[in-house]
């Protein structure tokens, strides 16, 4: 049964700070994997999608990273913001219906 | 540009009432889903549809019915409501199934008593 992993839960760091999300996942056959942004109280957002046969997307100051052999995916934030305090969520994709969804990091950026 | 648009976004119901949540998309997708969110549950899947006129159970359909009448539409609902249904539900859309991105609402708060 595939299980995606989120460490840590909750995450605190200085403005400025370049920080990585971590997302481990159990079963190495996915089709793709996602990361999201949730806000209080808000739906998720797409930050980056990322195809089984790619190694990396960037977006901005977004930058992630997929090793299917070793379950990892990692999300790089570039000089961190307020503005970047948020929870950050991964899915993979199984096929057809099947994202599994980590629990999150919850993010806080101190300015 | 709306992308994934649900209503109500937030309600009340007291235990045994009934309602449908609304989910509309205007990105011409085919896959539309159904989630609740719970505190450190994360998001499971309630239902989904692959096309017009499709509906299939997803990890927790109990207490839920869907249709998909038109493309643009998925609708959910309770028939008879319990504090146990009390959640976020997110509904969400994608292109293809295997390799398309996942986009989502903006949630609807249900509150049972």
């Amino acid at each position: 049964k595939q299980e995606v992993t989120q460490i840590p839960a909750a995450l605190s760091v200085p403005e400025g700070e370049n920080l990585v999300l971590n997302c481990s996942f159990t079963d190495s056959a996915i089709y793709n994997l996602q990361w999201f942004r949730q806000d209080p109280g808000k739906g998720l957002t797409s930050l980056l999608l990322i195809q089984s046969s790619q190694r990396e997307q960037t977006s901005g100051r977004l930058n992630a990273s997929l090793d299917k052999s070793s379950g990892r995916s990692t999300l790089y934030i570039a000089a961190s913001q307020p503005g970047d305090s948020a929870t950050y969520l991964c899915a993979v994709n199984k096929g057809t219906y099947k994202y599994i969804f980590g629990t999150g990091t919850r993010l806080k950026v101190l300015a | 540009n709306a992308g994934v648009t649900q209503t109500p976004k937030f309600r009340v119901l007291k235990t045994g009432q009934s309602m449908t949540l609304l989910c509309a998309q205007d990105m011409n997708h085919e896959y539309m889903y159904w989630y609740r969110q719970d505190p450190g549950m994360g998001l499971r899947l309630i239902h989904y549809s692959v096309g017009e006129g499709t509906t299939a159970k997803g990890e927790v359909p109990d207490g839920y019915n869907v249709s998909r009448l038109k493309k643009q539409n998925f609708l959910l609902g309770l028939e008879s409501a319990a504090p146990s249904q009390t959640s976020v539900y997110f509904c969400a859309s994608s292109s293809g199934a295997n390799t398309g991105e996942l986009f989502f609402g903006e949630g609807s708060r249900l509150t049972v008593l």
